[in-house]
């Protein structure tokens, strides 16, 4: 019931397509859910962050969907550029109480020239 | 405003010898997360601290692994007599009181046990 699934492992699209990641959660106290980015050697970088009172929220070229029926949320990236070539974890916590983060397994996203 | 600071960035260790991993949170946060990522894989939750209160260990093995988040200075985790299974990737995160669910991460301390 912790556990947040992620998919798909990989992905290459071409420059200026639009590359979708998607994850699935099971634990109805989940009520956080952000998207970090990592790029090798670095530590993860917050990316775009929802709450499920929400069914969409853009920033830029990203925007996070999400379907709480269906306890699945999705990032889209527009545009998509080789600098956005990283690797991308969905994760999922509750507000309250104890706030560790339930990771994804990651995305290797590369966006070919 | 300096991010979140992790020291040393690769520390190598042998089998049997201890591991001490530093950090510092972002000024003004006052909660500090761990988190371990194996080679190819996600991040997974370790411990949750606030200043001298450890609040989650649940992800914390139950032997050989402590953390701790005094009054003054970084926080630290550490891992006594190390095997070749402990090598990773150590992330630490921070987050602010008003906004506790927003973590920032470090760059992380790479372990190579030998």
């Amino acid at each position: 019931q912790q556990q947040v699934k992620q998919s798909p492992q990989s992905l290459i699209v071409q420059k200026g397509g639009i590359s979708i990641i998607n994850c699935a959660y099971e634990n109805t106290a989940f009520d956080y859910f952000p998207w970090y980015q990592q790029f090798p050697g670095k530590g993860p970088a917050l990316l775009i962050a929802i709450r499920p009172d929400v069914s969409e929220k853009k920033e830029g070229r990203f925007t996070i969907s999400f379907n709480k029926s269906a306890k699945q949320f999705s990032l889209h990236i527009m545009d998509s550029q080789p600098g956005d070539s990283a690797t991308y974890f969905c994760a999922a916590s509750p507000i309250q109480g104890a706030q560790k983060l339930v990771f994804g397994q990651g995305t290797r996203l590369t966006i070919n020239p | 405003n300096a991010g979140v600071m992790q020291n040393p960035r690769h520390l190598v260790r042998r089998r049997g010898q201890e591991a001490r991993l530093r950090c510092s949170p972002m000024k003004g946060h006052s909660h500090v997360y761990w988190y371990r990522q194996l080679p190819e894989e996600g991040l997974k939750f370790m411990v949750y601290l606030q200043k001298e209160n450890i609040i989650d260990e649940s992800g914390m093995p139950k032997e050989r692994f402590s953390a701790e988040f005094p009054k003054e200075g970084p926080s630290i985790l550490r891992i006594q007599q190390v095997v070749r299974g402990d090598s990773a990737a150590y992330f630490c995160a921070s987050s602010p009181m008003d906004r506790v669910e927003t973590q920032y991460f470090g760059p992380g301390t790479r372990l190579l046990v030998l």
